[in-house]
């Protein structure tokens, strides 16, 4: 069945550094690939999506390209802020509107 | 943009006891609602699926007797959680959609259901 599997937190870095989340997935068909993100007390906010393969979602300094060729959506960004500290979800949709979620990944950015 | 709003964000229920979540879409008409639930450290899992005017779908492992879920109008979803237990203890969100698959689906903010 439709999986998603992403890296084991917690994920400590210092400020300004450089963050990878990996994720991978297994579906059949076409699914649209998504990475949100909750903050302590909060409920689920997208973060960004890509729908297709190839293409690149962006926000907030955040990037993935949803590569269909290693089943991966693995989330980055450049320069990452104490303010980023959160829990990452990467999922996936599928054609029947179901969503995969990982397990999640808990980032913790040390001033 | 389309907000999806849910109510009590924070609820604190005795065991024995029922409690009901409602999920609400605010600008939009949602013809299907998703509930999901996660427990702590761990990630978000599909209950079931609820389609207007009809019974829920839930996923394999899901009381539906125990969880029960009424989408009585096109902007308005609710989870029952009858005779509650610690162990239903969770983070309880749903999402909605409007119209047909592949249109947008939207979170709400998520119920944190403490029974003590």
């Amino acid at each position: 069945g439709d999986s998603v599997t992403q890296m084991e937190g917690p994920v400590t870095l210092s400020e300004e550094a450089f963050l990878t989340i990996n994720c991978t997935y297994t579906a059949t068909g076409y699914p649209s690939l998504f990475w949100y993100v909750q903050y302590p007390g909060e409920g689920l906010q997208l973060l960004l999506k890509a729908t297709k393969a190839d293409d690149k979602g962006s926000n907030k300094g955040f990037e993935a390209t949803y590569r269909k060729e290693t089943t991966s959506f693995h989330l980055e960004k450049g320069s990452v802020q104490v303010s980023d500290s959160a829990v990452y979800f990467c999922a996936l949709m599928n054609n029947f509107n179901k969503f995969y979620f990982g397990s999640g990944t808990k980032l913790n950015v040390k001033p | 943009g389309a907000v999806v709003s849910q109510h009590p964000s924070w609820v604190i229920c005795k065991s024995g006891t029922s409690v009901k979540i409602e999920c609400r879409s605010l600008d939009f008409q949602a013809t299907t609602m998703f509930w999901y639930r996660q427990f702590p450290k761990q990630s978000l899992m599909l209950m079931a699926t609820s389609n207007e005017g009809s019974k829920a779908t839930y996923e394999q492992g899901v009381e539906k007797d125990k969880f029960l879920i009424n989408h009585a109008s096109l902007t308005l979803s609710t989870l029952t959680v009858t005779s509650a237990h610690p162990e239903d203890s969770s983070f309880y969100i749903c999402s909605a959609r409007a119209g047909s698959v592949g249109n947008t689906i939207y979170f709400g903010e998520g119920s944190w259901l403490t029974v003590v």
